[in-house]
Parts: structure tokens; sequence; C-alpha cells
């Protein structure tokens, strides 16, 4: 089946420093989307773009629509200990109503 | 108001039992979904129900059924249950069938002994 090829797959970073993950996939994607999944939680949305080159962003995060439309990055600046969690790609390709997930990039905040 | 809640929080069962998981959504939502959750943390779609009708059905043994009463209740019901049936189950609804904003479920861990 379609899969998503995110990366990298944990981070261990410095509460300030900036992060950078991205997902990438062999098919067209109509939509990218970013969650965040905290312990014992389920995912939240933090984004959604639905077109190419779209950039998008939520606070300290900045998500962009590859123009390819195969692949996607998410950016977290001046990262804060609340960021750690789990951050997942999903996608939704051009033939299909369901979201495919990445396998997530675990991240890390030392204060 | 919690937006789509799921019953119960934790499930530890014998091999061999019968056990179903509640989903409920309260946004008026006309599609649900379950997705099951590996120790590996990844996220993939097992089913997925438009206005009480089955649209996504992906390759889950038949022990799994669902089942809708209405369009704001999704439930989950496995039998026989197995070893690998240990997983994280999360529900999630959104708008319609196309909607890509899916708001998930807290989450019901299900550890089978």
């Amino acid at each position: 089946g379609q899969q998503l090829n995110q990366s990298p797959q944990s981070m261990f970073i410095q509460e300030g420093e900036d992060v950078s993950m991205n997902c990438t996939s062999s098919s067209i994607f109509n939509t990218w989307l970013w969650y965040k999944q905290d312990p014992g939680e389920g995912p939240v949305l933090l984004i959604a773009l639905y077109k190419a080159g779209e950039l998008t962003s939520n606070g300290r995060l900045t998500a962009q629509f590859g123009i390819t439309r195969k692949d996607s990055f998410l950016n977290i600046s001046a990262s804060i200990p609340s960021d750690v969690g789990i951050y997942f790609c999903a996608g939704r390709p051009s033939n299909t109503g369901k979201l495919i997930f990445g396998q997530g990039t675990t991240l890390q905040v030392k204060p | 108001d919690t937006a789509v809640s799921q019953t119960p929080k934790y499930l530890v069962t014998q091999m061999g039992n019968d056990k179903s998981i509640k989903c409920e959504q309260n946004l008026g939502h006309d599609t649900m979904y379950w997705y099951k959750q590996d120790s590996k943390k990844f996220l993939k779609i097992m089913f997925s129900y438009n206005n009480k009708e089955l649209i996504i059905n992906e390759t889950v043994p038949n022990r799994f059924s669902p089942k809708s009463p209405d369009k704001a209740h999704l439930n989950l019901h496995i039998n026989s249950l197995e070893l690998g049936d240990s997983a994280v189950y999360f529900c999630a609804s959104s708008q319609d069938g196309s909607a890509d904003t899916q708001y998930f479920g807290p989450g019901t861990r299900l550890t089978v002994l």
C-alpha cells in the first residue's frame, strides 16, 4: 500500500532550538496534514495544507506543501518543553478518500 | 465538552474473549473512523462510516466488526481476541468523507494477555 516516509524518526534538542521534519511520498497527494500526539492522548491537528506550494503558519509552527505534491515539511521555531511529543504527517492521495500517516517523529526538548 | 469520546480508556482481557469499544462524537460530523496504533506508534485506518454507511474497510480480520447505530456513534466489536490485537485504538470523526480535518478521540489501550 501507499506509504509516507517521515524523518527524522526522533530528535533530542535543546530548548530554544529550531526543529525541522519532513515527509515524502512516492505518489501525489491532494492534502498534507500535520498532527501532534501527546502521551496518552489522541493526535491533534496542527496545520492543514491543501495546495501545492502553500506555506502556512500556526504560532511557532510553519508547514509547507511541496511543489511536486509529494512532500511536506514542518518547522518549529524556538522550541519549548511543551513541544515534546510525537509529530505525524498525514496525506490524502489523489485517488482515495483515506488519510495515510507517516511513522511519526518523536521530539524531546531539554530545558 | 469532549468532542470525540471513547470508552473504555484501558481494556485488559484474555485471549479468546470478545470485547467492544464505544465511540461517540458531539461535533455533528457525518463521518467516523477507527484507527489502530501499534507499538511502534504507526497509525493505520481500519474502518470509516459516513452517515451510518461503511465506506472504508481496510484489510482487517473478520473478527473486527464496526457498528454505527447512528451517525454520532461508531462502536468496534472484536471477537476471539488475539495477542496481536494489543494496540491503541483511536476513533476519529470529520465533517464528511472527503474532509481531511479529522478529530481524534483519546484512544483505548487494549492489552490481550
